[in-house]
């Protein structure tokens, strides 16, 4: 069985702080894909990034890096110094390959200038 | 770059009554699936639509949901006779393969608000 964990469920910064946002799934398919989606207030599912199982290297993309360790099964998130633009809901996704996504709970993230 | 599109972006309806969700997938688009977020829960999958039939569905998915393509373009999501749990944000997503990796599209949401 498929399943995401996001046991952050609001983390608070201040403009600037870097902040890490954990994922932690569970698959028992070696083909699997994660992603991260990033829900504004407006609603909508912004794509962030999708990592492939066979691949663990590490992405950075401006000020977002993400950290894949198949080892410790988890996808985490980095912003390097956050905005005020960056506070959404964030949501870790799981897929065993083309199949449905399998999201986690979400993490909101709240950054005051 | 394309889009998929969903609408209506909002819908108000009584408890009840029957609703069609409406979404416009990436015209080279293979896969098909429906997903439901209940306001400040997580994102539920509901259904696949693969080759004109449904090749997966969640527990949620039961016989007051279905899904078709009419037209060969158009994915609808009908509710038959909504309830008050129903209300959500109903997001399409479709899916091409992409050089072997899973391109997932979502659309913008439809909001609907069962009273």
């Amino acid at each position: 069985a498929q399943k995401v964990t996001q046991a952050q469920t609001e983390i608070s910064v201040v403009e600037k702080e870097d902040v890490t946002l954990d994922c932690v799934y569970e698959t028992r398919d070696t083909t699997y894909y994660l992603f991260w989606y990033k829900q504004p207030p407006s609603g909508e599912l912004v794509f962030l990034i999708r990592r492939n199982s066979f691949d663990e290297q590490n992405e950075i993309s401006g000020r977002y890096s993400w950290n894949f360790q198949k080892s410790t099964s988890s996808f985490n998130f980095t912003i390097t110094a956050s905005q005020v633009v960056d506070s959404a809901v964030y949501f870790c996704a799981l897929s065993e390959d083309f199949q449905k996504l399998v999201f986690g709970t979400g993490t909101r993230l709240l950054v005051s200038p | 770059e394309p889009e998929v599109t969903q609408t209506p972006s909002h819908q108000v309806t009584q408890m009840g009554q029957e609703v069609i969700l409406r979404c416009v997938p990436i015209s080279n688009h293979l896969y098909f699936y429906w997903y439901r977020q209940i306001l400040g829960q997580k994102v539920e999958f509901l259904v696949s639509f693969y080759n004109n039939e449904i090749s997966e569905k969640s527990e949620i998915f039961d016989d007051q949901f279905s899904v078709e393509r009419p037209d060969g373009s158009n994915f609808t999501l009908k509710i038959r006779s909504t309830k008050l749990e129903d209300s959500a944000m109903y997001f399409c997503a479709t899916v091409v393969l992409a050089g072997g990796h899973n391109e997932q599209f979502f659309g913008p949401g439809t909001r609907l608000t069962v009273l």
